[in-house]
């Protein structure tokens, strides 16, 4: 079936210590997001792909950077994570416009030690 | 990007129907309403998606007012495994961008 598929589901890192987040899609969509949900919030925006092209919101901390190598994958690395960054991140896909709809992965949950 | 304001929680029992309103006062012309929801530790689900009128499938029914300023997203007869958050969304333009709202807590009682 067409998904979209994060790994890992759960990941552990330490204070300070690089860590990647994949994502990765079967439906051929143009646009990939990821959004951070922290406990009891809704999922909030970090950046996303239109095709190559990358969008960065506005309040997304530097820490936070993004890959996108082709249409399939798509990354979100942290370069030094922090015990606020402990949530958890989802990956989302669209056809882009006007279609709209999102369809999202099942998310990776970070813990930070 | 719109706003969105929904009630933060709502009980209700098994078989009823129920009713979730969301109001967008500066919905954008080419903006679609959309409502998703989130089972915890998943990612969220597309459920229905509307432009105005009134729109039907087999999940639920999205009901629009002419002027679109609210929604309101119709559940039949909800069972337990309906317990959710179900976000109110707008979105369109050229990036299809998601601003979640806080969504509505949905609490369904035997």
């Amino acid at each position: 079936d067409a998904m979209v598929i994060q790994n890992p589901r759960y990941q552990v890192t330490q204070f300070g210590k690089p860590v990647t987040l994949s994502c990765s899609q079967t439906l051929n969509h143009n646009v990939m997001y990821w959004y951070q949900q922290k406990s009891s919030q809704a999922p909030k925006l970090l950046f996303h792909y239109y095709d190559k092209d990358f969008n960065n919101e506005a309040d997304t901390p530097d820490n936070f950077q993004s890959r996108r190598p082709n249409t399939s994958f798509c990354f979100l690395d942290i370069r030094s994570p922090g015990l606020g960054d402990a949530a958890m991140y989802l990956c989302a896909t669209s056809r882009g416009p006007p279609e709209g709809t999102q369809y999202f992965g099942p998310g990776t949950r970070l813990t930070v030690l | 990007l719109a706003k969105t304001t929904q009630p933060i929680s709502m009980d209700s029992y098994e078989g009823q129907e129920v009713n979730i309103t969301c109001s967008h006062n500066n919905i954008a012309t080419n903006d679609y309403i959309t409502w998703y929801q989130q089972f915890p530790s998943q990612g969220p689900r597309f459920i229905i998606q509307g432009y105005k009128t009134k729109v039907t499938n087999e999940v639920a029914s999205l009901f629009i007012p002419a002027d679109r300023k609210s929604s309101t997203l119709s559940l039949p007869r909800v069972s337990l495994s309906d317990t959710a958050v179900y976000y109110c969304l707008v979105e369109g333009g050229a990036t299809n961008k998601l601003i979640f709202g806080t969504g509505t807590l949905l609490a369904v009682q035997p």
